[in-house]
């Protein structure tokens, strides 16, 4: 089975710019977790879905974030515009059933550089 | 207070050592716990799920969960170098799953 996959794997881009960070999550899987991770505040949740609904967007940054989710096999997470102080990587998972609390599985994440 | 907690280590063992990995966490609420290993540049990898309390094995890997004293445990045996990794606990609700900040691990051969 192909597990959670995400692209771009490294994006780097002058501040101001749009960026837009993709995810396929594994087919059957219901549910989809935005994630970031830095060094200083660890693995954060930002938004999740469930049945391409959002269920709890509450820790998107601001505004300048935004998430969506048109069909069962594909995300995006925008960021516009960005600062350098979105760098970080960005993680998609996905899970069976409804709630956070089902195993989530992993992509290899996004490396995003704001200079 | 963070929700859970987490010593950042790093933690340097030889092979085939016995490892403990710990977490704590406040919510009394939380009913789902979980241990994922995350390689260098990699996504985090489920190791171990536990829904309550008590035991779980698999494999060199033991998961414990204390809901009494809000304390979650990974025990891995044998460890090999392959085991190089950082660990991360997590523990949450149907709303939301927690993260600790992860153990850096390094099995030395």
């Amino acid at each position: 089975d192909a597990g959670v996959i995400q692209s771009p794997r490294h994006e780097v881009t002058e501040m101001g710019q749009e960026v837009t960070l993709r995810c396929k999550p594994i087919s059957g899987h219901n549910s989809l977790f935005w994630y970031r991770q830095t060094m200083m505040r660890g693995l954060e949740l930002l938004i999740y879905f469930n049945n391409n609904v959002p269920i709890d967007d509450s820790g998107m940054p601001e505004d300048r974030f935004s998430a969506k989710m048109p069909n069962a096999s594909f995300s995006t997470l925008k960021i516009q515009p960005s600062e350098p102080r979105d760098s970080a990587v960005y993680f998609c998972a996905s899970s069976r059933g409804q709630g956070a609390g089902q195993p989530q599985h992993f992509g290899d994440g996004t490396r995003l550089s704001i200079l | 207070q963070k929700e859970v907690e987490q010593d950042p280590g790093p933690l340097s063992v030889p092979e085939g050592a016995i490892v403990s990995l710990n977490c704590t966490y406040s919510n009394s609420a939380f009913q789902y716990f979980m241990w994922y290993r995350q390689y260098s540049r990699k996504g985090p990898e489920l190791l171990m799920y536990t829904y309550s309390s008590g035991n779980k094995e698999d494999g060199r890997f033991t998961a414990q969960v204390d809901k009494s004293s809000k304390y979650i445990s990974l025990f891995i045996r044998d460890s090999q170098p392959s085991d190089s990794a950082t660990y991360l606990c997590a523990s949450g609700s149907a709303r939301q799953l927690t993260f600790g900040s992860g153990t850096q691990l390094t099995v030395l051969p």
